[in-house]
């Protein structure tokens, strides 16, 4: 089974700085995908960024990269220009592929509350 | 299309009774996921269906749990004899496809608080 780990449970940021968030899993799968998903206070979960484990460039979306390195098992993920609306719970997810690959499920970290003060 | 629509929003029911959520995918989607947060914790994977059949079943889904998804549309999820461990977050999410799709779009969760 497959495991994600977030050692950060809170951290904070001052406005338009960059903060990183850690995520490590564990698996025995060569081909799958990592996901950061933010989940702000009393809403909804947002897809932030998903990285494909074949695919060595890093992902990229806007102010939101990741760093992954997959012999170390690690997908961090970086905010850069921290905004007041960043602030949320992030959670890690590790893709599991089911159903003869047509199909997938998420296996989450416990999340890393994140702050962005003024 | 509004997204995934979630109801209730907030549940509280005494411990023993039964209860019933329903979710509302997006209109194309036809893979509907369900899954379960408890408090300090990320969501965990119940079951999902694609169209109408249930393909996978957690073993967290006790025998008390059991989700449909008539005419592969709008899902329900329903608990017998509620306990104050079912007390959580309950999330569903929808796809179009497979993984190439780019992730789950989720609902803003039915909040159960059994007392």
């Amino acid at each position: 089974a497959q495991t994600v780990t977030q050692s950060q449970p809170e951290m904070s940021v001052q406005e338009a700085e960059t903060v990183t968030l850690s995520c490590t899993y564990d698996t025995s799968e060569n081909n799958y995908y990592l996901f950061w998903y933010k989940q702000p206070p009393s809403r909804q979960m947002i897809l932030v960024i998903r990285q494909e484990a074949y695919k060595q460039q890093n992902a990229t979306e806007n102010r939101f990269s990741v760093n992954f390195q997959k012999a170390a098992k690690s997908f961090s993920l970086k905010i850069s220009d921290s905004q007041l609306g960043d602030t949320a719970m992030y959670f890690c997810a590790f893709a599991e592929i089911v159903s003869g690959g047509s199909n997938y499920k998420l296996t989450f970290g416990k999340g890393t509350l994140l702050t962005v003060n003024p | 299309d509004t997204g995934v629509s979630q109801d209730p929003r907030h549940k509280i029911t005494k411990r023993g009774q039964n209860v019933t959520f329903r979710c509302d995918p997006i209109s194309e989607h036809n893979r509907l996921y369900w899954y379960r947060q408890t408090l300090g914790q990320g969501p965990e994977f119940l079951t999902y269906f694609q169209n109408e059949a249930q393909l996978e079943k957690s073993r967290l889904l006790s025998d008390r749990f059991s989700a449909e998804r008539p005419k592969g549309s709008f899902s329900t999820l329903e608990i017998q004899r509620t306990e104050q461990g079912d007390s959580a977050m309950y999330l569903c999410a929808s796809s179009p496809g497979g993984i190439r799709n780019y992730g789950y779009t989720f609902g803003s969760g039915t909040r159960l608080t059994v007392v």
